[in-house]
């Protein structure tokens, strides 16, 4: 791994499905983030998490929940999906969440709510 | 409220210099970023300001004025390759960044 990965690359899911999106960094970055980008909108921060076991509520949290358990991954779980939900979503990651540390994407996960 | 302003849409032409727009009005003020995105791929960094002035890194120079709330990415010797969407991005007060919707660069022969 070089970088970060995300998976799915992209689903197709039922509303009313659970969903977990998956986000794993090998850059040792302490802070990660999860946003979700919109045709016409700029990227919106759904959770972030600044260091291992601690985690923020973003501009757009609800209907998420995200966990961080170490410093490698960041899933993203989607409890009850709706078709707003329809996106797709950015993992990043920066070595820390200050300064001018810049923030490294993953490919994105292109997700459909139908 | 916060809020990132960018033209949605520029045209140039190959070889030209071409400056992209960004002002902003965000609670507090800890940096500015451009990103580059080419479509359907992630965004990458291009540059960093944070205090008042130009930065320059080849190709690509940043300028930056706080008191203005306003900042513009110079893009010189345009290439095809620069076909891409340019997103302007404020790190506020909590130390989260506020992106634009971008701007979408489109690169003429």
């Amino acid at each position: 791994i070089a970088g970060i990965t995300q998976a799915p690359t992209s689903q197709i899911l039922a509303a009313g499905r659970r969903m977990t999106l998956r986000c794993t960094q090998d850059m040792r970055h302490n802070a990660m983030y999860w946003y979700r980008q919109d045709l016409g909108l700029g990227l919106r921060l759904i959770h972030y998490s600044n260091t291992a076991g601690t985690t923020g509520k973003g501009e757009v949290p609800d209907g998420y929940s995200v966990s961080r358990a170490n410093t490698d991954d960041f899933p993203l779980t989607l409890a009850s999906a709706v078709p707003s939900q329809t996106s797709v979503y950015f993992c990043a990651s920066s070595k820390t969440g200050t300064g001018g540390d810049e923030q490294y994407f993953g490919p994105g996960t292109r997700l459909t709510v139908t | 409220g916060q809020n990132i302003d960018q033209p949605t849409e520029m045209t140039a032409t190959e070889g030209a210099i071409v400056q992209i727009n960004c002002t902003y009005q965000t609670s507090g003020f800890n940096g500015l970023f451009w990103y580059q995105q080419h479509a359907g791929e992630a965004p990458t960094f291009l540059s960093y300001n944070v205090l008042d002035g130009l930065e320059e890194k080849g190709r690509f120079s940043s300028f930056l004025s706080r008191s203005k709330g306003y900042s513009y990415l110079l893009l010189k010797e345009l290439q095809m390759k620069d076909s891409a969407s340019y997103l302007c991005a404020v790190r506020d007060s909590n130390y989260q960044l506020i992106w634009g919707a971008g701007t979408k660069l489109i690169i003429k022969p």
